[in-house]
């Protein structure tokens, strides 16, 4: 089992649309949970960090953490064409242990 | 703005030569990564340091070595490159319970 899974898509989304995506892990002790958008030939951004259960909003974005469930999602109200990404999910697994571990990303295309 | 910058965009070298991939950053981090990301495999972490001269080895330490001297900077080594080592390489950095943040990326090519 993957220690980060996500759906590679592609996954379509009209523009306008919520587009949801999700990211499970297999370690129970993760901690920190990150969002990560990457256009095709540049590197990663973080666009959302969460730490603990629940809804956390910035502008567009929600993300979802469920730790028992051991799911986290990342929700973009409004689609739009320039949210067309792959988006990478991360996973801390605590805060004395350092090490990022990456899922391999879905890719997003926003449909004009 | 956190910076972090590798020294080249685009590299390409030998077979057998020994490579190195410089990496620098602006904001004092006491963490820095390595990774390579390949089409299906995604990010996968190589080394990190937590510290000067402090290194541990990731998912895919084979054929790499690190050096981390000094603070702000951290260098990947390919010791021998092979074909195999033909990838992506991003270098990140952070403060412990702070998101990473990546360089612009190198692509190296091994010919």
């Amino acid at each position: 089992q993957k220690e980060v899974e996500q759906n590679s898509g592609p996954l379509s989304v009209p523009e306008g649309a919520i587009a949801s995506l999700n990211c499970t892990y297999s370690d129970r002790g993760s901690q920190s949970f990150f969002w990560y958008r990457q256009y095709s030939g540049k590197s990663p951004e973080l666009i959302m960090s969460i730490y603990s259960n629940g809804d956390k909003e910035d502008g567009r974005f929600t993300a979802q953490l469920n730790k028992a469930s051991q799911y986290v999602s990342l929700l973009i109200r409004d689609s739009q064409p320039s949210d067309s990404a792959t988006y990478l999910c991360a996973v801390r697994l605590n805060f004395g242990n350092e090490k990022l571990t990456f899922g391999t990303g879905t890719r997003l295309t926003i449909i004009p | 703005d956190v910076k972090v910058t590798q020294s080249s965009r685009y590299l390409v070298k030998r077979t057998g030569e020994k490579v190195f991939l410089e990496c620098v950053q602006d904001m004092d981090h006491e963490n820095m990564f390595w990774y390579r990301q390949d089409p299906g495999l995604g990010l996968r972490l190589i080394y990190f340091s937590y510290d000067v001269k402090m290194k541990e080895k990731g998912d895919i330490p084979e054929g790499y070595s690190v050096s981390r001297e000094k603070k702000e900077r951290f260098s990947l080594i390919l010791e021998s490159a092979s074909t195999s080592q033909t990838s992506m390489y991003l270098c990140a950095s952070s403060f412990p319970t702070v998101p990473a943040f990546f360089g612009q990326g190198t692509r190296l090519t091994v010919v």
